[in-house]
């Protein structure tokens, strides 16, 4: 059974600095994984799409990373904002029983 | 503005009710879901339409009860609310399979049952 995790649950940080979000998955079987942002009372904003076959994805100052082998993500952020204070998701698709399954988020505080 | 778009933003009833919560996209997207994100923020998938069929149904209540009169709407019917219905639910489209386009969310519907 596919388990996503997300470690830290929370991070603060200093506004100007660049920092890294990680997101595990157990069963490496998937078709892609997905990034989102989520602000307070809000819905979800979709960041990056990685398929199983690509490594990385870049949009702006965001970097995603996958490493399907070890079952693991990076999602970087480079000179971090206090406009980038959210919770952070990763989703990924997997071709057992064709679902996508969530982690449960990282909250990302940017002190100015 | 093309999205996907859910009425109401919040929702507070009392326990017994029976409530809707309506979706639509514009997005021209085949599939739609409905997801709850309960209050330790995991979000679980409930249902999942494509072409105004049923393709998934989670282990949920019969209480709950999706409709779909045309691809670009998905709405949630849910009857004799549960203090434990309490939750954020989102409505989602893709694209086909998620394979290529992942998902789209709406901004959520906050359900409150007194």
């Amino acid at each position: 059974k596919q388990e996503v995790t997300q470690i830290p649950a929370a991070l603060s940080v200093p506004e100007g600095e660049n920092l890294v979000l990680n997101c595990s998955f157990t069963d490496s079987a998937i078709y892609n994984l997905q990034w989102f942002r989520q602000d307070p009372g809000k819905g979800l904003t979709s960041l990056l799409l990685i398929q199983s076959s690509q490594r990385e994805q870049t949009s702006g100052r965001l970097n995603a990373s996958l490493d399907k082998s070890s079952g693991r993500s990076t999602l970087y952020i480079a000179a971090s904002q206090p406009g980038d204070s959210a919770t952070y998701l990763c989703a990924v698709y997997e071709t057992s029983y064709d679902k996508v399954i969530f982690g449960p988020g990282t909250s990302l505080s940017v002190i100015p | 503005d093309t999205a996907v778009s859910q009425t109401p933003k919040y929702l507070v009833t009392q326990m017994g009710n029976d409530k809707s919560i309506k979706c639509e996209q514009n997005l021209g997207h085949d599939t739609m879901y409905w997801y709850k994100q309960d209050s330790k923020k995991f979000l679980k998938i409930m249902f999942s339409y494509n072409n105004k069929e049923l393709i998934i149904n989670e282990t949920v209540p019969n209480r709950f009860s999706p409709k779909s009169p045309d691809k670009a709407h998905l709405n949630l019917h849910i009857n004799s609310l549960e203090l434990g219905d309490s939750a954020v639910y989102f409505c989602a489209s893709s694209q086909g399979a998620i394979l290529n386009y992942g998902y789209t969310f709406g901004s959520g519907t906050r359900l409150t049952v007194v």
